[in-house]
């Protein structure tokens, strides 16, 4: 079955930029979306279609995908960005979710 | 705006089965605009999609799953359902409903979450 590996933790300073990769076969011919989830609540989407922004996601996210390896990045990142993020794919018309990081901001 | 909401049980007992529901409000499921899927978090772990279901009643299931779950619509009442048989404790974690505009898109829509716990 197809896999998305993420690293299970990321710490990043207040004000700096954090990066979280999401690693895969053949991503280059997939898809990737990023979704963010805080603490008791619901994933939202914070990057959809490898780099777009939904309406509302601040323009300090943003996505990039290679061959094997799509990052989303956070610029200028804020306390308010401490959270779990994970990237997800559909291979074979299914659902594949990355394994999940969060994101310390101290 | 649409919002969707799940239902049902927080405990069930192992061996049982276990049955929710997702009503969706903003949105029409009978449009055929969009697909509906379920997924699931165990506590402290991460997300595990378990299909999605068409307007239509069609499905599609993660194959690890499959033999234990099942996806049914009802257009009339606008809600969605799942029912996962045989339950044990690794079926114990927060069940979402989300939508999809197609297979392949985003999760854009979520509901809030319903925590389930199997135990006895």
């Amino acid at each position: 079955s197809y896999e998305l590996t993420q690293p299970p933790s990321v710490s990043v300073s207040p004000g700096q930029t954090a990066n979280i990769t999401c690693s895969g076969d053949k991503l280059g011919d997939r898809y990737i979306y990023w979704y963010q989830q805080k603490t008791g609540q619901s994933p939202v989407v914070v990057i959809s279609q490898n780099d777009k922004r939904p309406s509302g996601i601040p323009e300090r996210f943003s996505g990039s995908s290679s061959a094997r390896t799509a990052t989303l990045t956070i610029s200028g990142t804020q306390a308010m960005d401490e959270a779990d993020y994970y990237c997800q794919a559909w291979d074979s018309g299914t659902a594949v979710f990355g394994g999940g990081t969060e994101l310390t901001v101290l | 705006q649409v919002q969707l909401q799940e239902s049902g049980p927080g405990l069930v007992k192992p061996s049982l089965t276990l049955s929710l529901t997702c009503t969706v409000s903003g949105d029409s499921i009978s449009s055929g605009d969009s697909y509906w899927s379920w997924i699931r978090q165990p506590p402290q772990k991460g997300l595990e999609w378990i299909g999605y279901i068409s307007d239509s009643g069609n499905t599609y299931y993660n194959p690890p799953l499959k033999s234990r779950f099942t996806l049914s619509v009802d257009t009339s009442k606008n809600h969605f359902s799942l029912k996962v048989n045989s339950v044990t404790a690794a079926d114990t974690a927060v069940y979402f409903c989300a939508r999809a505009p197609l297979p392949g898109d985003s999760f854009d829509y979520w509901g809030q979450g319903l925590l389930v716990t199997v135990s006895s």
